[in-house]
């Protein structure tokens, strides 16, 4: 079994549409983060959210770590080509060593 | 936050050979994550690289097949031995960022290097 579950796991959409990404567990959280991975290129952090119903935007996207810390969304507005990639939760654990776990991913085409 | 090289960026092996993968970091740093991405899914922790010791692998790896050395703070390198097509995949180095204001530790990647194997 998986710790962290995404869905959907594909998403096709036109140039405009908006988007939610989500990502669930049953496991309580301290912090989760969002990777987008886009191809030939490593995950990049998009952001790290901390407190129960905490919601977090980065230009078109809003990002909100559930009340109870075991889940996320990602929400896209108007989604755009450039936001073509795969993107990921991960957790890892606070102090010192941890070991980032990542989740199922979601791979989001954006048509123009 | 540190920068990543990695190489070979992608190589074509036959069956039965092994190839070795290198990563640089343009900083010192304690440890180092190898992680697998095989074609359309996530990625999975291989092991974790310490400066001066011994690799700790995740449950499914074994040191025979996958190697790694760590011979300083900046470098290290991941050998996938005696390779078989289902060693295909999207090789990951990693290191490990603080986030002062989440108290979590988060990571930057390498570029990887995509494998095939014949």
């Amino acid at each position: 079994t998986q710790l962290l579950e995404q869905s959907p796991q594909f998403l096709s959409i036109q140039e405009g549409e908006n988007l939610t990404v989500y990502c669930n567990s049953s496991s309580v959280f301290s912090s989760l983060q969002w990777y987008r991975q886009e191809p030939g290129e490593g995950p990049v952090l998009l952001v790290t959210v901390v407190t129960g119903g905490e919601v977090k935007k980065l230009k078109r996207l809003t990002f909100q770590f559930g009340d109870a810390r075991k889940d996320s969304s990602l929400h896209i507005t108007a989604a755009q080509p450039g936001d073509t990639g795969l993107y990921l939760c991960a957790v890892g654990y606070s102090g010192g060593y941890q070991k980032v776990t990542f989740g199922t991913g979601t791979k989001l085409q954006v048509i123009p | 936050s540190a920068v990543i090289s990695q190489k070979p960026s992608r190589d074509i092996c036959q069956r039965g050979t092994s190839l070795t993968i290198q990563c640089q970091v343009d900083s010192q740093v304690t440890m180092m994550f190898w992680y697998r991405q095989q074609p359309g899914q996530s990625l999975t922790l291989i092991a974790t690289a310490n400066q001066g010791s011994e690799a700790t692998y995740e449950s499914g790896f074994v040191i025979d097949k996958f190697p790694i050395s760590r011979p300083n703070l900046t470098f290290s390198t991941l050998t996938v031995s005696n390779m078989s097509p289902e060693d295909s995949s999207i090789y990951l180095c990693s290191v490990e960022i603080p986030q002062r204001y989440s108290g979590a530790n988060v990571l930057t990647f390498g570029a990887g290097s995509r494998l095939t194997v014949l």
